[in-house]
């Protein structure tokens, strides 16, 4: 089965520094979805990769996947207290019929500081 | 525009009591839809995935059954609540394969 392992688990910086996430798979990857979760909500998804070398931005934001297709990276420019949440990446690593489930990471905690 | 409700929002049962968390999306047909579980350890465990009406697949033996009466409509339940059935409950649903998954707000069980 497909395991996903993301990096760090914990991450507390100052309001206004850059960050970066990472997820890597133990599989080639179908597809990659990272969601952000603020405690003991529901997940907002965020982005979809699916091409190799894929980049994606929403506002300050940025997701990629490398050509592998196996490891992704978050970053946030001059995060906010609003960041502050848990990111998660999901993936879905089969290609043909998967019935839409996903595998998803434990997640990182990110703490924002004014 | 598609939404997700689900409740309760939390939820105090003593142990051995039933349970009945209802999930309903708003706005598409014929969703692909799923119970998660997700324990303090942050991770989100697949507990079961539906199709369509009537179909429902287990992803892991538990104490838990799911039922999807109506096409919008997943049920999750369990005839007598063990305390292990602790953690926050999360349901979704998908277009399509390979589509984002799109979540309701959650439910927190408690077992006493």
């Amino acid at each position: 089965s497909q395991e996903l392992e993301q990096s760090p688990q914990s991450l507390i910086v100052q309001e206004g520094k850059n960050l970066t996430i990472n997820c890597t798979s133990s599989k080639t990857l179908y597809g990659l979805y990272w969601y952000k979760q603020k405690y003991g909500e529901g997940l907002i998804f965020l982005m979809m990769l699916q091409k190799g070398g894929e980049e994606k931005s929403h506002e300050k934001i940025t997701a990629k996947l490398d050509e592998k297709k196996q490891q992704s990276s978050l970053h946030i420019t001059a995060s906010q207290p609003s960041h502050a949440g848990i990111y998660l990446c999901g993936a879905d690593g089969a290609g043909g019929t998967s019935y839409g489930k996903l595998t998803f990471g434990q997640g990182t905690i990110l703490t924002v500081h004014p | 525009s598609q939404t997700i409700h689900q409740w309760p929002a939390t939820l105090v049962q003593p142990v051995g009591s039933p349970l009945s968390l209802e999930c309903t999306v708003e706005g598409t047909s014929n969703p692909n839809l799923y119970w998660y579980r997700q324990a303090a350890g942050r991770g989100l465990q697949l507990l079961f995935y539906s199709v369509g009406i009537g179909q429902i697949s287990s992803e892991v033996p538990q104490n838990l059954s799911a039922s999807r009466p109506q096409d919008r409509q997943f049920i999750l339940s369990s005839k007598k609540l063990l305390l292990s059935d602790s953690g926050f409950y999360l349901c979704a649903w998908s277009m399509r394969d390979h589509q984002p998954q799109h979540f309701g707000d959650g439910t927190r069980l408690s077992i006493l």
